[in-house]
């Protein structure tokens, strides 16, 4: 596709369900990331693959959150056992290489919203 | 942990003026970066910088790395409707080729 796609655009789960966020990044993108944007602030990096490989996880908030991108394309982002402080939005984006001169796009983003 | 503080934090300004915002972080970056984010959407780069005292200019937007590698501007000449929007710095630390650590967002407003 012409760029980063994310699905659903809006979630609402109910306090303790499971969410999984899906991520297609740019054809032939070789990095992608996640970042959590709370409401009035910035984005904060979760965490980031290269190919299939989960390189760097360390801004994952808890063990409630799982990643993965088993073939090196799309990739799921999964929340258990949701909670009210997990409501922010989501962003993937993607790279074609890694190393400091590579450009991340961003795609629009899931809004979660847990009641 | 690494943190970038950007200021201003809002901005209310009439058509036509020039705007001006900074950032500043607690540690040496290689690499900074300025994004404009409008509602619904994700952010979008605008300026990318590479080296200390780079000046990169894209249309009506100029951008400077700092010197001390801790800080950087965007300004915006001759403001129009469609600046309106949320702007973030970011930034990459050295030998963190992977992880982009976002400023806190200005928002441009701009008075009929």
């Amino acid at each position: 596709g012409a760029g980063v796609s994310q699905s659903p655009r809006y979630k609402v789960a109910k306090r303790g369900q499971d969410v999984a966020l899906r991520c297609d990044p740019i054809s032939g993108h070789v990095s992608l990331f996640w970042y959590q944007q709370a409401l009035g602030q910035g984005p904060e990096f979760l965490t980031y693959f290269q190919n299939e490989a989960q390189l760097d996880k360390s801004g994952l908030p808890s063990d409630r959150f799982f990643a993965e991108r088993p073939e090196g394309s799309v990739s799921t982002l999964k929340i258990q056992r949701t909670q009210q402080e997990d409501s922010a939005v989501y962003l993937c984006a993607s790279s074609d290489g890694g190393g400091a001169g590579n450009i991340q796009y961003f795609g629009a983003g899931t809004r979660l919203s847990v009641l | 942990g690494q943190q970038l503080n950007q200021s201003p934090q809002s901005m209310f300004i009439q058509e036509g003026e020039d705007v001006s915002m900074n950032c500043t972080s607690s540690s040496i970056f290689n690499t900074w970066l300025w994004y404009k984010q409008d509602p619904g959407e994700g952010p979008v780069l605008l300026i990318a910088l590479y080296k200390a005292g780079e000046l990169t200019s894209n249309g009506r937007l100029t951008a400077q790395f700092g010197i001390t590698r801790k800080d950087s501007f965007l300004n915006i000449s001759a403001s129009i409707p469609s600046d309106v929007g949320i702007y973030f710095c970011a930034g990459r630390a050295m030998n963190r080729d992977d992880k982009i650590i976002f400023g806190k967002g200005t928002r441009l407003h701009i008075l009929p």
